[in-house]
């Protein structure tokens, strides 16, 4: 148990619906990552968020928006779903953010796959 | 996103192998990273490598940061059934490569 939570573990949904992932880092981590992995296209970074504040933007699309709240939890919200959209979504704490170029270890939660029909 | 090229894509081996696996990039990195990921489960950092050249181990486990930066190895010597999962390499800590799957057969 890497102390990082996620809800719901499962989600399935329609085409252009809306979902909201949750994420609870490790206790005293401030920083927050977001993942998607799916079959042909291994883990994806989409965004990280430290502290409460955007730190990194990965390949994350438009009708995708993540925010950092003051209790340190996170949610990624999908929008307009579609088809291609379903992959597990996971979620990372850290303690920090980076730092040039040193890297902090980053714990994964369970992750929450999302099918969407 | 930066591409990482990690092979081999799939492996099956016996107990007690040894296995190597590696990623390359077309990009320089500063920091590569090796996780491993058990079915059902989010990945779980093995060894982290800051600079080139670097060899590092945890156990059974060897990685090794390219001189180039733009690649790096990770060996497992005397493979055991617990083994079994899906390795990945991470440059940079965002950008992972696309896996190998390990299956070892007892």
């Amino acid at each position: 148990d890497s102390g990082v939570t996620q809800t719901p573990k499962h989600l399935i949904t329609a085409t252009g619906q809306r979902v909201t992932l949750r994420c609870s880092p490790r206790s005293g981590d401030l920083s927050v990552y977001w993942y998607q992995q799916s079959l042909d296209q291994g883990l994806q970074f989409l965004i990280q968020y430290y502290n409460g504040e955007e730190r990194a933007k990965g390949n994350i699309l438009e009708r995708f928006s993540a925010q950092q709240f003051p209790d340190l939890h996170s949610e990624l919200n999908l929008s307009s779903l579609e088809l291609g959209d379903s992959a597990l979504y996971f979620c990372a704490s850290s303690v920090r953010g980076t730092s040039g170029n040193h890297y902090n270890e980053q714990f994964f939660g369970p992750g929450t796959r999302l099918t969407v029909l | 996103g930066q591409q990482l090229n990690q092979s081999p894509q799939s492996m099956f081996i016996q107990e007690g192998e040894d296995v190597s696996m590696n990623c390359t990039s077309s990009s320089i990195f500063n920091t590569w990273l090796w996780y491993k990921q058990d079915p059902g489960e989010g990945p779980v950092l093995l060894i982290a490598l800051y600079k080139a050249g670097e060899l590092t181990s945890n156990g059974r486990l060897t990685a090794q940061f390219g001189i180039t930066r733009k690649d790096s190895f990770l060996n497992i010597s005397a493979s055991i059934p617990s083994d079994v999962g899906i390795y990945f390499c991470a440059g940079n800590q965002f950008y992972f490569g696309t896996g190998t799957s390990l299956t070892v057969i007892p």
